[in-house]
């Protein structure tokens, strides 16, 4: 079967580092995303990643190892506005559609 | 302003009185889905279309017809609602290819009393 795993809530304070994992097992692989996703609105596109390695944007970064089926997503410099459910979905097979995991919940306080 | 927009954003409503929820997009993206989100399962794949009159069922496909007659338009059927289709709906779009992110409306919730 197809599986994607993430931490359900995580915790953080403002300024600091936080690491957010994602483990998958599909049936092949065609790149991996991150969404954020705030209480009531609609996710909205952060990352993705097909090769190994890391991508980094402004405070995120995103890190594929495929042979591990494993990606984190690191934010940085946290902010209170960083306070979302954050997604991750993988493409299996080429041309299929996405498999979403359940998403990890951030709290970040002051 | 590039969007999806979805309509109605809320509504309630009983059993078995046959529902639409509107889904458009102005991006001349050529590949849309619908998905449901409930509490402790994410998101999944209800319908897609990977173009005009092709459409293909998702994950969990039961109680939901599509139709994909414009490019630009991709409505969400529920001929019978029944109680468990009470969710927040999104529908999606995207530029056809593996890399392409998708782009989400604003979503719909929907009550089946």
């Amino acid at each position: 079967g197809q599986n994607i795993d993430q931490p359900t809530e995580m915790t953080a304070t403002e300024g600091a580092i936080v690491q957010i994992n994602c483990t998958y097992q599909t049936s092949g692989f065609n790149g991996l995303f991150w969404y954020q996703q705030h209480a009531g609105e609609a996710p909205t596109f952060l990352s993705y990643n097909v090769l190994d390695g890391l991508e980094e944007k402004g405070r995120f970064s995103s890190f594929l190892s495929r042979s591990k089926g494993y990606s984190y997503l690191l934010l940085k410099e946290l902010q209170m506005k960083d306070s979302a459910s954050y997604l991750c979905a993988v493409r299996g097979q080429a041309g299929t559609a996405l498999i979403f995991g359940k998403g990890t919940t951030l709290s970040v306080s002051s | 302003e590039a969007q999806v927009t979805q309509n109605p954003r809320y509504l309630i409503t009983v059993t078995g009185k046959k529902l639409t929820v509107t889904c458009s997009q102005n991006m001349n993206h050529e590949y849309m889905s619908w998905y449901r989100q409930d509490p402790g399962l994410g998101l999944r794949q209800i319908y897609y279309s990977m173009n005009v009159e092709v459409t293909d069922k998702g994950d969990v496909p039961e109680g939901y017809k599509v139709s994909r007659k414009e490019k630009r338009n991709f409505p969400l059927i529920l001929e019978s609602p029944s109680p468990n289709q009470t969710s927040l709906y999104f529908c999606a779009s995207s530029f056809r290819g593996d890399h392409q992110p998708q782009h989400f409306g604003d979503g719909t919730r929907l009550s089946i009393l």
